[in-house]
């Protein structure tokens, strides 16, 4: 089983602000077959980035994600308040799909 | 745009079944691959396991044991049942559709669904 642990647990920022998340992986993530969600409270994950690099369809470009291999990271360029929020790597390329332990984007 | 909607009971009771549906609205079930996933309360995400429309299944191994994921094409549904449940299967169940390129991942979620394990 492939873990993922995401680093660091909590990120306080303000509006504004960059914000840095990190997902390591204990082996590597073929094919940068990576994805990161994002969750607010009392909703479902909202999928941002998958191919580790690749946003969906609606994300702003504020969001971007890079890495290869077991180092992921998710790039939140200028905090807007709606982005304070959990945010989750997965991995679909070992079985079971794994996911980090989230980190959560705090004021 | 489709939608997916979980639904069944709300409570379980140690030992017994656990089983939820999804349903698909907005499209088409065929061609693609669903997912079920879960998360306690307050806590983080856990892959329960996939099906392909066609029925082709995997599930984790941590609960292969007690899971069943089934597809039934004319209501445009699929199912999860989970046996033998306790306390520590209290989750908030999510219906995924999986979105491929190369492999697939979760892209279209349900609202998700409270099961409660408790006598």
């Amino acid at each position: 089983e492939i873990v993922l642990t995401q680093s660091p647990g909590t990120l306080s920022l303000s509006p504004g602000e960059r914000a840095t998340l990190s997902c390591r992986a204990s082996q590597s993530v073929t094919n940068n077959y990576l994805t990161w969600y994002q969750q607010k409270p009392g909703q479902a994950p909202r999928l941002l980035i998958y191919g580790a690099s690749k946003r969906a369809t609606g994300i702003p470009d504020r969001f971007s994600g890079s890495g290869s291999g077991t180092d992921f990271t998710l790039t939140i360029s200028r905090l807007e308040p709606e982005d304070f929020a959990v945010y989750y790597c997965q991995q679909y390329y070992g079985s079971p799909r794994t996911f980090g332990q989230g980190t959560k984007v705090e004021v | 745009q489709v939608q997916l909607q979980e639904s069944g009971p709300g409570l379980v009771k140690p030992s017994e079944t656990l089983s939820l549906t999804c349903t698909v609205s907005g499209g088409s079930i065929s061609g693609y691959y669903w997912s079920w996933i879960r998360q306690p309360p307050g806590k983080g995400l856990e892959w329960i396991g996939y099906i392909h429309y066609s029925g082709s299944t995997n599930y984790n191994a941590s609960l292969e044991s007690r899971l069943t994921i089934s597809v039934d094409t004319s209501k445009n549904q699929f199912s999860l049942k989970l046996n033998s449940v306790t306390a520590a299967d209290t989750a908030i169940y999510y219906c995924t559709r999986l979105d491929c390129s190369g492999h697939c991942y979760p892209g279209t979620w349900g609202q998700g669904t409270l099961v409660t394990v408790s006598s």
